[in-house]
């Protein structure tokens, strides 16, 4: 059973399109995130959400939009894509954000976003 | 302000000899240290973390990494390379909340 799942594993797109990649995870974990990994492998977090609410949101442009219909699914939309959001886009849970900077972070396979 | 460095882009090791790759940490308050392995084209896999306790911790695959805290370090280790462990290692800290911050990756090469 895949823990952290997304889809699509790979995305290929043309500038100023739409396009949104979806995260579930089974693990009943509370808080989900969004990674940015480019073509470095360096790896930034761009949201995390907790019970459906937005907790943190790192200095992304508003061309970004994270969704959380319930507590096990984040879903990013992106709009007017452009060359530099070409990335590998990673999902992630972790249990209970109370516990802090504690809880280990479950990581999806990640989305690979090509804009052409 | 949270921040990790890795100083190694790679580290080469013959399989059977022991590999360190190196991590050292800044951040206000207690630090929360973690290592994830990343093999190509696949997710990041949790190996271990520091929280509190023993500064020897104990991962997956044989893996074991030592806190420092003088030395603000908290680097990866194995006594035996395996080829099957090549892949991008990355080191992360978070603290009083759950921002993971990570290094840049240091790419482990075992060859046979």
């Amino acid at each position: 059973d895949t823990a952290v799942s997304q889809t699509p594993k790979y995305l290929v797109t043309q500038m100023g399109n739409d396009k949104s990649i979806k995260c579930e995870q089974n693990l009943g974990h509370d808080t989900m995130y969004w990674y940015k990994q480019d073509s470095k492998k360096f790896l930034k977090i761009m949201f995390s959400y907790n019970n459906k609410e937005l907790i943190i949101n790192e200095t992304v442009p508003n061309r970004f939009s994270p969704k959380s219909p319930d507590k096990a699914h984040l879903n990013l939309h992106i709009n007017s894509l452009e060359l530099g959001d070409s990335a590998v886009y990673f999902c992630a849970s972790s249990q209970d954000r109370q516990r802090g900077g504690q809880e280990t972070q479950y990581f999806g396979p990640g989305t690979r976003l090509l804009v052409l | 302000a949270q921040s990790v460095a890795q100083p190694e882009d790679q580290v080469n090791v013959a399989e059977g000899n022991p590999l360190t790759v190196k991590c050292t940490y800044s951040v206000s308050g207690n630090p929360y240290l973690f290592w994830y392995v990343q093999y190509p084209n696949r997710g990041l896999q949790f190996l271990l973390k520091y929280i509190t306790g023993d500064n020897l911790v104990k991962g997956s695959y044989g893996f074991e990494a030592e806190f420092n805290k003088s030395q603000t370090s908290f680097h990866l280790k194995k006594p035996s390379a395996l080829v099957s462990d090549s892949a991008l290692y990355f080191c992360a800290v978070s603290s009083v909340t759950d921002k993971l911050i990570f290094g840049t990756g240091t790419r482990l090469q075992v060859f046979p």
